[in-house]
C-alpha cells in the first residue's frame, strides 16, 4: 500500500508570496493532519481535517489555512509568507477510528522563504 | 494540556551498547504514547505505540518501550545499538478518545560510535 505522499518536496519562495502544499493520504485514511517542524520550535500541530471538515486547529495565525477534498487529499496554504515560515511541513494521515489512532507521516515539504 | 519532555537532546552510545532514550509526559486524560524516528531529510517513521493493554510494547528494529503510569514515563530502549540507529527520535502523546493531535517532545538525536 502506498504511503503518504507530499508535493512538492522542496520549495523556495520570497517574503509576501503565498504557497500551497499538497498531501495525499494512505488509501482509506480519512483524517489528515499537518505539522510544522523548525529547529527552534520543534514539531507543532497546525490543523486536522476529517471528512472535509477542520476538526482541530493549532496555535498558528490565520495566514495558515487548509482544506480537504472528498477523496481525502488535503492542501495547506500559507499567505503573505514570512521568513519564519521556513520549515519542514509534514502531513500525516490516519483512519481516525477507535483503536486505530496511529498517524502515518509523509516525507514532508521543505519550504525556504527568502 | 498535554506536554512531553525528552531528557537529553543528544545521546551518544557505542555500537553494541544499550540505548536508553527518556520520555516523560503530562496528560490530564489517559494518553496514547508514541515513538517516532526521523532520519535526515525524511519524514517521521513510527517505531512503536502504546494505546491500551500490555504496558511493555515492542516496535520495529528491536526497540521497545514501557508505559509507567506512576512515573508518567515512556522510555525507549534497545539492548544493542547499531550504526543504522543513528537518527533523531521523537516521543509524542495524544488524548485517548479525543483529538488525534500529537504533542511532541523536542527530540533526542542519537549518535552511534563505532
Amino acid at each position: 500500500k502506498a504511503g503518504v505522499t507530499q508535493t512538492p518536496r522542496y520549495l523556495i519562495k520570497t517574503r509576501g508570496q503565498q504557497v500551497t502544499l499538497s498531501c495525499s493520504p494512505i488509501s482509506g485514511h480519512r483524517s489528515v493532519s499537518w505539522y510544522q517542524q523548525t529547529p527552534g520550535q520543534g514539531l507543532q500541530f497546525l490543523f486536522e481535517y476529517f471528512s472535509e471538515t477542520q476538526r482541530n486547529k493549532g496555535n498558528f495565525p490565520g495566514r495558515f489555512s487548509g482544506r480537504q477534498f472528498s477523496n481525502s487529499r488535503s492542501e495547506m496554504n500559507v499567505s503573505t509568507l514570512e521568513l519564519g515560515d521556513s520549515a519542514l511541513y509534514l502531513c500525516a494521515s490516519s483512519w481516525r477510528l477507535a483503536g486505530e489512532e496511529t498517524q502515518y507521516f509523509g516525507p514532508g515539504t521543505r519550504l525556504l522563504v527568502l | 494540556a498535554q506536554s512531553v519532555t525528552q531528557l537529553g537532546s543528544h545521546v551518544s552510545v557505542s555500537e553494541g551498547a544499550l540505548v536508553l532514550l527518556r520520555c516523560n509526559y503530562s496528560s490530564s486524560v489517559p494518553p496514547y504514547l508514541f515513538w517516532y524516528v526521523q532520519y535526515p531529510n525524511q519524514g517521521l517513521q513510527l517505531l512503536l505505540k502504546y494505546t491500551t493493554g500490555a504496558t511493555l510494547v515492542k516496535g520495529i528494529n528491536g526497540f521497545e518501550a514501557e508505559f509507567k503510569k506512576s512515573e508518567t514515563s515512556f522510555h525507549l530502549t534497545k539492548p544493542s545499538a547499531h550504526m543504522s540507529d543513528a537518527a533523531e527520535y521523537f516521543c509524542a502523546v495524544s488524548e485517548k478518545g479525543g483529538s488525534e493531535k500529537l504533542v511532541f517532545g523536542k527530540g533526542t538525536k542519537l549518535t552511534v560510535n563505532p
